[in-house]
Parts: C-alpha cells; structure tokens; sequence
C-alpha cells in the first residue's frame, strides 16, 4: 500500500497563477483533507471531505477550492496564487472505522513569487 | 472555538535528558487525542494516540503520553531522549461530536537534542 501520495512535491508559481494539488489513498477511508503548514503556526485545516460527494471548509479556506473526485482522490486547487499560499500543504486521510486517526501524505513545498 | 496549546515552542536538550511536552487543548466533550512527529523534511507519522480506558498510553520509539481529563492535557514524555529524537511534535484533538475526524493541531514544539 502506498498510503496517502501527493503530486508535485515542489512547486514555484507567480503570483496571479493557477495549479492544483493531487492527493490519493489507497486505504479505503471515508474522509480527506488539506491543511498548510508555516512556521510557529502547526497545521491548519483548509478544506475537508467527511465522505465522497460532501467537502467543507476548514480553518483557512479563503483563496482555495476543493474537488473530491471520489472515495481516494481529493484536489486542491489554487485559482490565483498569492504570496501569502507559500506554504507546504500536506493531505490527510482517515476512516471512523479507525476512529479517525490521520494518515498524511509528504506533502507538496509551494512557492509563490 | 476548540483550540490546542503547546507550551513549549522550542526546546533544547542533551542526548540522555528526559523530555515532557505540554499539550492542553479546549473542549468539554469527549475526544481522541494524537501526537505526531515530523522528523527533518519528512511528513507528520504518529507517535501514540488516545481513544479511551488506560489514560497512560505508549508509542513508538519510547514514547508515552498521559491523558488528565481534569486538566484539559496530553503531555508527552520520554525518559532519555537520544540525538535522532530531534523532530517536530505536534499535539492534536478530535472532538467526536462533530463526527468529521477534523483535527486541531497544536501549533508545534520543535526539540532539538544536542549530541
């Protein structure tokens, strides 16, 4: 099993640019989701997605969409990257069957200049 | 809102020092309780989690953690930490009511062990 895998691992954008983040699982699990992590702050949820077919906002949403493709694969996309999305974004899976406990992804270092 | 707090934003040990790491968190009902590790470059792994009963638990590499229900905490604790303990900790919270597996991390505690 490979657990939870992202696409690209590095990214550099300008600002006004759009990408998407890739993120799958192989283990079944009902729930996904992205968070950003910087410097002094942990992780910060930006979106989640309960089970296939529902996503919500987290904690950071703003300048962020979402698509849960279906039950192993959850994007992220960034429409018009700003300075302030350089960050490293991790996926997360995890399954009430596991009482939730996350598997993450290695994450993908984005820069926006 | 629900939040998590370490105490401790960097810490500095000698190989061989004991190591505890404070976690409190905000949330009356009932939770599960994580820490993770993240080791230089790599991605968050789990060291132990709480769900319920013994609120003493033990994870990976000789780490444990005890869980105060009274006092709202989740310190981690190592009795002799070694060079390779050098890492990221995070501590985080899910509160079960919400049914989502949402976490709420903590914002980090970076260890440093001098060889």
């Amino acid at each position: 099993n490979a657990g939870v895998t992202q696409t690209p691992k590095f990214q550099v954008l300008k600002t006004g640019q759009s990408m998407t983040l890739q993120c799958a699982q192989d283990m079944n699990h009902n729930s996904m989701y992205w968070y950003r992590q910087d410097p002094g702050m942990g992780l910060r949820l930006i979106y989640y997605s309960a089970s296939e077919g529902t996503t919500d906002k987290g904690e950071v949403p703003n300048g962020y969409n979402v698509s849960r493709l279906n039950k192993r694969e959850f994007s992220l996309r960034l429409e018009s990257a700003a300075p302030s999305q350089t960050s490293v974004y991790f996926c997360a899976s995890s399954d009430p069957g596991e009482l939730y406990e996350q598997y993450f992804g290695p994450g993908t270092r984005l820069t926006v200049t | 809102a629900q939040s998590v707090s370490q105490h401790n934003h960097h810490v500095i040990l000698s190989e061989a020092a004991s190591l505890e790491l404070g976690c409190n968190y905000s949330y009356g009902g009932t939770v599960n309780l994580f820490w993770y590790v993240q080791y230089p470059g790599q991605h968050l792994q789990l060291l132990l989690k709480y769900f319920s009963g013994d609120p003493l638990v033990k994870g990976i590499k000789g780490f444990e953690a005890e869980f105060i229900k009274s006092k709202f905490s989740f310190n981690l604790r190592k009795p002799s930490v070694q060079w390779s303990d050098t890492a990221e900790y995070f501590c985080a919270v899910n509160a079960l009511r919400s049914n989502t597996g949402k976490l709420i991390f903590g914002q980090g505690t970076t260890l440093q062990v001098k060889p």
